[in-house]
């Protein structure tokens, strides 16, 4: 079945860029499916970071104002995200997902998640 | 404050209905699906219904999903106290230009 593992530092210094990395197992990142990212602060809601086609086609969150990047790479089927300048409102868990176009915009298969702490 | 507006909490003992509440705007829900999430505590969140009402794979038919106009609407029916969790609704915002979700609901089963 589809399996998706995050994987990352999970500490992370204030001002500097979050990497994190999505292996998908069982499931061709190439097949019809746009792949995101999608973080949860510590006793808050879910907020969407961006999502990805392997076409090419690529959303992001307006609010993260240009901080984030989101990237696949086929031949090792991951989907990776960078977060630039980070500071402690970014500390969360980040999970990336299947789906999560313009259209539909649900998301039917969820890694475990990846935590992520903020240092100063 | 989340663009969507869910209330936080719901409470029902065990076999009763609940009705989650999802309120947004034209540029939200009006115009686009919505999906409902279900999320454990400590557990990724689980897609339950995508495009308004159409149940995910493996999902009792004891959640429904329905929307009008701008709102939305999941049913819990036969309350079970596995179905203690947060819901969360979801969908695309074509004046922001992306996803937006629910600040989510916690439903406690009495």
């Amino acid at each position: 079945q589809v399996q998706l593992q995050e994987s990352g530092p999970g500490l992370v210094k204030s001002s500097e860029t979050l990497s994190l990395t999505c292996t998908v197992s069982g499931f061709s990142i190439t097949t019809a499916y746009y792949w995101g990212w999608i973080r949860q602060s510590p006793g808050k809601g879910l907020e969407w970071i961006a999502s990805k086609y392997y076409t090419g086609s690529t959303n992001y969150n307006p609010s993260l104002k240009n901080r984030a990047t989101i990237s696949m790479d086929t031949s090792k089927n991951q989907i990776s995200l960078e977060l630039t300048s980070v500071t402690a409102a970014d500390a969360a868990t980040y999970y990336c997902a299947r789906g999560g176009d313009n259209y539909y915009f649900s998301m039917d298969v969820w890694g475990n998640g990846s935590t992520v702490t903020v240092s100063s | 404050q989340s663009v969507l507006t869910q209330p936080p909490s719901v409470s029902a003992a065990p076999g009763q209905k609940v009705t989650l509440s999802c309120s947004g705007r034209n540029s939200n829900i009006g115009f686009n699906y919505v999906s409902w999430y279900q999320q454990i505590p400590g557990t990724a969140p689980k897609l339950l219904i995508y495009a308004n009402d159409q149940l995910s794979s493996g999902i009792p038919d004891r959640f429904s999903g329905s929307k009008s106009g701008t709102s939305a609407t999941l049913a819990i029916t036969g309350l079970q106290t596995g179905d203690e969790a947060e819901y969360f609704c979801a969908t695309w915002d074509n004046s922001l230009s992306g996803g937006v979700f629910g600040g989510g609901t916690k439903v406690t089963v009495l």
